[in-house]
């Protein structure tokens, strides 16, 4: 079955910049979206249709694709972002969703 | 504001049948595609399976095809989830999500709070 792989953790300090990568080999055919959930919330959407970023997300966030791979950059951490990040698409096909196994960014 | 808010989870044992509902406000509910989402304790998140704004095409993740059936009714702007021969392994806290228009995100840009449903003897 169709997976998506993502580092189980990152660690960054406050100010720097933190990159989380997903590999799936159908990202080059559908859109990757990115959540961030923290501890005992609901998952938030961060980046959307590969490198958009809905209303109120901070600019801090960034999406970006090459082949594929597709990246999450948030710049400036800061201690608030401290959360768990999913990488979502869909099969070739387009019917089913899958997510990453999730990152944990630890902020130092 | 836009909410949505999930209920009827609970304790039940293998084998056994629950249904969870969504409640929709603040947005035209049969405007939109939804999802159901879960996440079993300390694990990631699981696409369950999506339900077309009209209720005529559904999708459902190989784990749960033909034990769980999604629906909805958009006169009461609620969203279903149908659960039968439930397994220890379903365990977790379920969400419904909306899918963005296609003018949209199209990703799952609003969340329940989510329920939790525990299946054990």
């Amino acid at each position: 079955s169709y997976e998506l792989t993502q580092p189980p953790s990152v660690s960054v300090s406050p100010g720097q910049t933190a990159t989380i990568t997903c590999s799936g080999d159908a990202l080059p055919d559908q859109y990757s979206y990115w959540y961030q959930q923290k501890a005992g919330r609901a998952p938030v959407l961060v980046i959307y249709k590969d490198t958009e970023r809905p209303s109120g997300i901070p600019e801090r966030f960034s999406g970006s694709t090459s082949g594929t791979v597709v990246t999450l950059t948030i710049s400036g951490v800061q201690t608030e972002d401290e959360a768990d990040y999913y990488c979502q698409s869909a099969d070739r096909r387009g019917t089913s969703q899958i997510f990453g196994g999730g990152t944990r960014l630890t902020v130092l | 504001q836009v909410q949505l808010v999930e209920s009827g989870g609970g304790v039940v044992q293998p084998g056994g049948s629950l249904r969870l509902s969504c409640a929709a406000s603040g947005f035209t509910f049969s405007n939109y595609a939804m999802h159901w989402v879960r996440q079993a304790p300390g694990k990631g998140l699981k696409w369950v399976g999506v339900i077309s704004f009209d209720g005529s095409n559904k999708y459902y993740a190989d784990p749960v095809r033909g034990r769980f059936t999604i629906s909805r009714d958009n006169s009461k702007n609620t969203l279903f989830l149908q659960m039968n021969s439930l397994r220890g392994d379903d365990t977790a806290v379920y969400y419904c999500a909306r899918k963005g228009s296609s003018s949209g995100t199209l990703g799952m840009d609003v969340w329940g709070q989510g329920t939790t449903v525990i299946v054990s003897s």
